[in-house]
């Protein structure tokens, strides 16, 4: 079975403080992906990263950053904090294909509330 | 612009009962369609897949189809149980361009089943 797991489900953090969210996948998936999801709005897709330290921007990548030191992990970062970055946040992985075919698999989420 | 918009927002149905969630794209060039289940506070686990060859996909008591002329997909979910209480959401990949295939994600419908 694959596992991504997320580091917390819920976060509570001031504004203007350094968050990290990290996300560890055990399948040797090549991609990983951050994602921000708000009601109404879907999933937006913040960075994405194909291969150890690669990232690429998604749509939403303002104020936010990333890092892929080791396959299996791949941190979201909010370099300082803002109440417009409260948000549920989730990490997917899955293999590279040419297909696209593949299978994104999704960790349980942390709901980051900013004060 | 991309876009991927489902009906209705919410429904609310019997347990046993059959119901039916509607996904309008405007994804172009359309490469694949994936539905997807959230459970409250988990991340959303794939359902089924559809490429723009196949019309009807079922898995269990989910089937759903494609008409890739219309631009139109559909969940139909088969005497429905407490447990299909869940957010469903469309997201459809684009063919073209980057290394990872574009998805875009509807904003969900959340169904609720009722004993």
């Amino acid at each position: 079975d694959v596992k991504v797991t997320q580091s917390s489900r819920y976060l509570v953090k001031r504004t203007g403080e350094k968050v990290f969210l990290e996300c560890v996948q055990d399948m040797d998936h090549e991609n990983m992906f951050w994602y921000r999801q708000d009601p109404g709005l879907g999933l937006r897709l913040i960075y994405f990263s194909y291969d150890v330290k690669m990232k690429e921007k998604g749509d939403i990548p303002e104020g936010y950053s990333v890092s892929r030191e080791k396959k299996e992990r791949f941190s979201l970062i909010l370099e300082s904090a803002s109440t417009n970055q409260t948000s549920m946040y989730l990490c997917a992985s899955n293999f590279y294909s040419g297909s696209h075919a593949e299978t994104q698999y999704f960790g349980p989420g942390t709901r980051l509330l900013v004060l | 612009k991309n876009q991927v918009e489902q009906s209705p927002q919410s429904l609310i149905i019997l347990e046993g009962k059959n119901c039916t969630l509607q996904c309008n794209y405007t994804v172009s060039p359309f490469s694949n369609l994936r539905w997807y289940k959230q459970d409250t506070g988990r991340g959303p686990v794939s359902l089924t897949i559809m490429t723009f060859s196949e019309n009807t996909k079922s898995n269990g008591r989910y089937t759903a189809t494609l008409d890739a002329d219309t631009k139109q997909s559909s969940l139909h979910i088969t005497a429905s149980q407490l447990s299909d209480s869940a957010s469903y959401i469309c997201v459809v990949r684009n063919a073209g361009g980057t290394s990872y295939g574009k998805l875009t994600f509807g904003q969900g419908t959340i169904l609720t089943v009722h004993p």
